[in-house]
């Protein structure tokens, strides 16, 4: 069964610092992954997802997330945050040909100034 | 475009009643899915409706139903409401239901509250 992991609920960077979110999938075959992000009170937008191709994914926002097969990741950064950043970020994998999502548990990111 | 509207937006239930919630899925758009959030158990994937047919179900018990009408439009029922059913309830659609081809697209969800 295709699942993922979030490393660490809870991330603090201050503002103009790295972002570096955490995930890795488990599937017995290739996978879409993708990267969706949640501010309060809202629903979930896609950041960016992997399909195929290649590997160094390059989203909104300023984001980007690489797939290694290798070690079985797709983190997800962002060379400086902005406040704006201030958000819950979920990992995501799905089976091939459907729009059934098997997210991760979140991880929220709190900018400091 | 509009988005995905979700109705109501809030909604407050008791114990033992059953509650419909109505999905509006963007315009052209054939596949809605349903996903149940907690702060406990996190995202949940609920149903995934393609062209009135039901594709895929989550791990959920009977009480939760959901169907698909022609015009793509979705409703969600859930029968003898538990305190453990209060959550946000998000729907997404997308134009052909194939998660790495099409973005899927979440309305704001409808926040439950059962007493």
């Amino acid at each position: 069964a295709q699942s993922v992991t979030q490393l660490g609920s809870h991330v603090s960077v201050s503002e103009g610092a790295l972002v570096l979110l955490r995930c890795n999938y488990s599937s017995s075959v290739p996978p879409y992954l993708f990267w969706y992000v949640q501010y309060p009170n809202q629903g979930l937008q896609l950041l960016l997802k992997y399909t195929t191709g290649a590997t160094l994914v390059k989203g909104i926002n300023g984001f980007e997330a690489e797939f290694k097969k290798s070690e079985t990741s797709f983190h997800l950064t962002k060379p400086s945050a902005h406040m704006s950043d201030a958000a819950e970020y979920f990992c995501a994998v799905s089976p091939y040909n459907t729009d059934k999502l098997i997210f991760g548990t979140g991880t929220r990111l709190q900018v400091f100034p | 475009k509009a988005g995905v509207t979700q109705t109501p937006r809030y909604l407050i239930k008791t114990r033992g009643q059953q509650v419909t919630l109505s999905c509006s899925p963007i315009s052209g758009h054939r596949s809605v899915s349903w996903y149940q959030q907690t702060p406990g158990q996190g995202l949940q994937f609920l149903f995934e409706y393609f062209s009135e047919t039901q594709r895929n179900k989550g791990n959920f018990p009977g009480r939760f139903s959901g169907r698909q009408f022609s015009n793509s439009r979705s409703e969600m029922n859930v029968s003898t409401l538990e305190l453990g059913d209060s959550a946000l309830y998000l729907c997404a659609s997308s134009l052909e239901g194939v998660a790495g081809a099409y973005e899927q697209y979440f309305g704001p969800g409808t926040r439950l509250t059962v007493t």
